[in-house]
């Protein structure tokens, strides 16, 4: 079965700092990969997600996360963050087989100050 | 192009009542999900659909059901509401299970 553990369960930073929330996943067969964001009183939206490809993954709002798959790991980062990117964070999994669901992990919240 | 839309937004309801949850979604999406969320548990999946006329079980189906009889819709129900079951309630659907997931806004679900 699959599992996704977020590391962090809260990341105070301060506004134009890097940021990296850690997200490592166990899984005994390929995976597909999401990070997505939640503003206060709002669903989720997807903010990235990898399937194939290229390990480094581009996404909305300037984060970008990197699929190792020697240390199962999908670590969201963005090289400076504003205020307006204080949300909590969800990285999920999948496997291709049908009738699954995501496994989701149980969320990093971000805070960002000046 | 609305997406997913949840029905009621909030609701409050006194232990033992029955009410359902309308998710409605215009994107043709064959699977459907309800989760619910809690402080500090991330989003537990309660039941999910992978096409009309299916349902299974997720990680926390105790004390709710659910029906697809329209591709378009997915029902939860809640037959005898208990304290425990306070909590955010969100839709989701999706082409596959491998594909990204469409959320709604949530329904805010109180049991006194």
């Amino acid at each position: 079965a699959q599992s996704v553990t977020q590391l962090d369960s809260q990341v105070p930073v301060f506004e134009e700092a890097p940021v990296e929330l850690r997200c490592n996943y166990s899984s005994s067969v390929s995976v597909y990969l999401f990070w997505y964001v939640q503003y206060p009183n709002q669903g989720l939206q997807l903010l990235l997600k990898y399937l194939s490809g290229s390990t480094l993954v581009k996404g909305i709002n300037g984060f970008e996360a990197e699929f190792n798959k020697s240390q199962t790991s999908f670590h969201l980062r963005k090289p400076s963050v504003h205020i307006s990117d204080t949300a909590e964070y969800f990285c999920a999994v999948s496997i291709n087989q049908a009738g699954t669901a995501l496994i989701f992990g149980k969320g990093t919240t971000l805070s960002v100050s000046s | 192009n609305a997406g997913v839309t949840q029905t009621p937004k909030f609701r409050v309801l006194k232990t033992g009542q029955s009410m359902t949850l309308l998710c409605a979604q215009d994107m043709n999406h064959e699977y459907m999900y309800w989760y619910r969320q809690d402080p500090g548990m991330g989003l537990r999946l309660i039941h999910y659909s992978v096409g009309e006329g299916t349902t299974a079980k997720g990680e926390v189906p105790d004390g709710y059901n659910v029906s697809r009889l329209k591709k378009q819709n997915f029902l939860l129900g809640l037959e005898s509401a208990a304290p425990s079951q306070t909590s955010v309630y969100f839709c989701a659907s999706s082409y596959h299970s491998n594909q990204p997931q469409h959320f709604g806004d949530g329904t805010r679900l109180s049991i006194l």
